[in-house]
């Protein structure tokens, strides 16, 4: 069974800080990779998308793939409290995968 | 670009009725429309898949004949809650995507409480 993986958290970080979130895929298949950003009692809204190996930088974000080790990961330069959230991460190849999506709370 | 949109946002029901909740994408033909469930504090929950014209494609556990999708257009999918129960009572959204490994774009959702 296709599987994406991410810790729960909550994960808290000082404002202004780098978050880092991590994601982990079992299908070796995956071609498309995406992250998304969720707030309590709203509907998720894309972020990033990636599709190859290395970085990919949006503003305040980077994206970061490696396919050989299955992972792929979401940096949050200079922390905000808006920025406080769930981030799902999703895995497609035929079908896109969700995982269950990391708490990210920004400390003031 | 790739604008979703759901009618109605909010509804509240009596325990017995239908309701009927509509996913429109705006400005792009959608192949796939996805329909997903979400208690309170808990993750996405994938109800079921829809091709425009076909049949949907129903996860292990929702009923196909409580939970009505149909899938008229490329632009438009509804979900039918039939008898509704309060256990029903959630936040339902809708996605769509132009391909199998394209970005799904979520409709902002359809909190549905049933009395």
């Amino acid at each position: 069974q296709k599987e994406v993986e991410q810790n729960s958290g909550p994960l808290s970080v000082p404002e202004g800080a780098i978050a880092s979130l991590n994601c982990t895929y079992s299908d070796r298949g995956s071609q498309s990779f995406f992250w998304y950003r969720q707030y309590s009692g709203k509907s998720p809204e894309l972020i990033m998308s990636i599709y190859s190996n290395g970085d990919k930088e949006d503003g305040r974000f980077t994206a970061q793939l490696n396919k050989a080790s299955q992972y792929v990961s979401l940096l949050i330069r200079d922390s905000q409290p808006s920025d406080s959230a769930t981030y799902l991460c999703a895995v497609a190849d035929d079908k896109i995968i969700f995982g269950k999506g990391t708490r990210l709370h920004i400390l003031p | 670009g790739a604008v979703v949109s759901q009618h109605p946002s909010r509804v509240i029901c009596k325990s017995g009725t239908s309701v009927k909740i509509e996913c429109r994408s705006l400005d792009f033909q959608a192949t796939t429309m996805f329909w997903y469930r979400q208690f309170p504090k808990q993750s996405l929950m994938l109800m079921a898949t829809s091709n425009e014209g076909s049949k949907a494609t129903y996860e292990q556990g929702v009923e196909k004949d409580k939970f009505l999708i149909n899938h008229a257009s490329l632009t438009l999918s509804t979900l039918t809650v039939t008898s509704a129960h309060p256990e029903d009572s959630s936040f339902y959204i809708c996605s769509a995507q132009t391909g199998a490994r394209d970005t799904q774009y979520f409709g902002p959702g359809t909190r549905l409480t049933v009395l």
